[in-house]
């Protein structure tokens, strides 16, 4: 089945620093990825979304300046957490969908970011 | 937008014992409703999902029903393991084309207690 591959699992940085989290669609191409976090005990809270070759569409609320979306291939999405804070601190979730006629989500791993 | 509403926010069974979450949306153009199991630490699993044409899906111990009408949908473990202890998302989606975004509950988490 689709696999998406985050990476890495975690990260601690000092506060000011910047993060790149990578996700991967390893047997198959992603043209989309949606990007999650997710606070302690709490759902999932779509960021943006990434179209492979085009700008990243953000949600209301989201600093695009602050959570650097880029979608240069096919088959990877990056978002880096620019000069991170700790509330910056959260669980980071990637997400393409599958490859069932587009029905269907394939999360990668998760990335549990740690500003201190 | 889609909104879902997803209860109960906790939930403790015994071992052997069936489970049920239920969660409600708000938009009817969503089509799709997938499950999510999520362990600690890690990313979501779909577990199953179900498409507006369908009213009910199983698979093995889990099931999921749906009422379009009355905008609400269901998931059903039954003999309830140790290993089904997570935190379950239900999702709401107009996944025609697959590149609509997910709306997610605000989750469920189960204990089983052996």
């Amino acid at each position: 089945g689709a696999v998406v591959s985050q990476h890495p699992s975690r990260v601690i940085c000092k506060s000011g620093t910047s993060v790149k989290i990578e996700c991967r669609s390893l047997d198959f191409q992603a043209t989309t990825m949606f990007w999650y976090r997710q606070f302690p005990k709490q759902s999932l809270m779509l960021m943006a979304t990434s179209n492979e070759g085009s700008k990243a569409t953000y949600e209301q609320g989201v600093e695009k300046d602050k959570f650097l979306i880029n979608h240069a291939s096919l088959t990877l999405s990056t978002l880096t957490v620019t000069s991170a804070h700790p509330e910056d601190s959260s669980f980071y979730i990637c997400s393409a969908p599958g490859t069932g006629g587009g029905y269907g989500y394939t999360f990668g791993s998760g990335t549990r970011l740690t500003v201190v | 937008g889609e909104n879902v509403e997803q209860h109960p926010s906790t939930l403790s069974v015994q071992e052997g014992d069936s489970a049920v979450i239920k969660c409600t949306y708000s938009d009817s153009a969503s089509n799709y409703f997938p499950w999510y199991k999520q362990e600690l630490g890690k990313g979501p699993q779909l577990i199953i999902d179900i498409r507006s044409n369908v009213g009910e899906k199983k698979d093995q111990r889990i099931a999921v029903t749906l009422n379009k009408t009355a905008k609400h949908f269901s998931l059903h473990i039954t003999e309830t393991q140790p290993e089904d202890s997570a935190v379950y998302f239900c999702a709401a989606s107009m996944g025609s084309g697959g590149y609509q975004k997910v709306t997610f509950g605000t989750g469920t988490k189960l204990q089983v207690i052996p």
